[in-house]
């Protein structure tokens, strides 16, 4: 049981240039969500999932895609990368919306940075 | 809209000293509150939740009250170890419940000292 899985550890990209971020988990867990880590502002949501098919936006979503065509996987995309989307991304997953009753289990975190 | 705020960092303290970190929020409704934890290079854990007013929630020695009058749900420890040394978030479950949004605090950092 490996739960949240993400890829790369580190990044480096040039400004305007596209990747993936990967995130994976394998607790059969319905919802997952991205967020971003910058110093002094704690983590923000950037999209979320409750299910396959079903994606929304966060607090803080501009710049980024996702999608979610397994349960399992909920990459990430940066289309044009851009010097603020420095940060770092975690991804997290739980059974349900129900943080009362149903932990979030986050992932160790990608470090990005954009030149 | 829902908002959390913790004291400024970083903490630094002797081992076996008392720990407080401060946690107020803003929120409509009862949210749920959590108090999560991240060691160096490491991913955020859960350390512990209070999903009412007054309830409080506990977990390897530290502990935090739900309290809806002062809308604070500071975290304490009677003996803090070099092990505890980490960055805590305070955070709340954001919207009218049962959104799995997080809402997180700045985040603090405490460093202990042998």
């Amino acid at each position: 049981n490996a739960g949240v899985t993400q890829t790369p550890k580190f990044q480096v990209l040039k400004t305007g240039q596209s990747m993936t971020l990967q995130c994976a988990q394998d607790m059969n867990h319905e919802y997952m969500s991205w967020y971003r880590q910058d110093p002094g502002m704690g983590l923000r949501l950037i999209h979320y999932s409750v299910g396959a098919g079903i994606t929304d936006q966060g607090e803080v979503p501009n710049g980024y895609n996702v999608s979610r065509s397994t349960t399992e996987d909920f990459p990430l995309r940066l289309l044009s990368a851009a010097p603020s989307q420095t940060s770092v991304y975690f991804c997290a997953s739980s059974y349900s919306t129900t943080a009362s009753t149903d932990t979030q289990y986050f992932g160790p975190g990608t470090r990005l940075t954009v030149l | 809209g829902d908002s959390v705020t913790q004291m400024e960092g970083p903490v630094t303290l002797s081992e076996e000293a008392f720990l407080t970190i401060n946690c107020t929020y803003t929120a409509t409704g009862y949210p749920s509150l959590f108090w999560y934890v991240q060691y160096p290079g490491e991913g955020l854990q859960l350390l512990l939740k209070a999903t009412k007013a007054d309830d409080k929630g506990s977990n390897k020695g530290f502990e935090a009250t739900y309290r809806k009058e002062t809308t604070s749900f500071h975290l304490e420890k009677g003996s803090v170890q070099v092990s505890d040394s980490a960055v805590y978030f305070c955070a709340l479950e954001g919207g009218s419940g049962n959104t799995g949004k997080l809402i997180f605090g700045q985040g603090t950092t405490l460093q202990v000292k042998p």
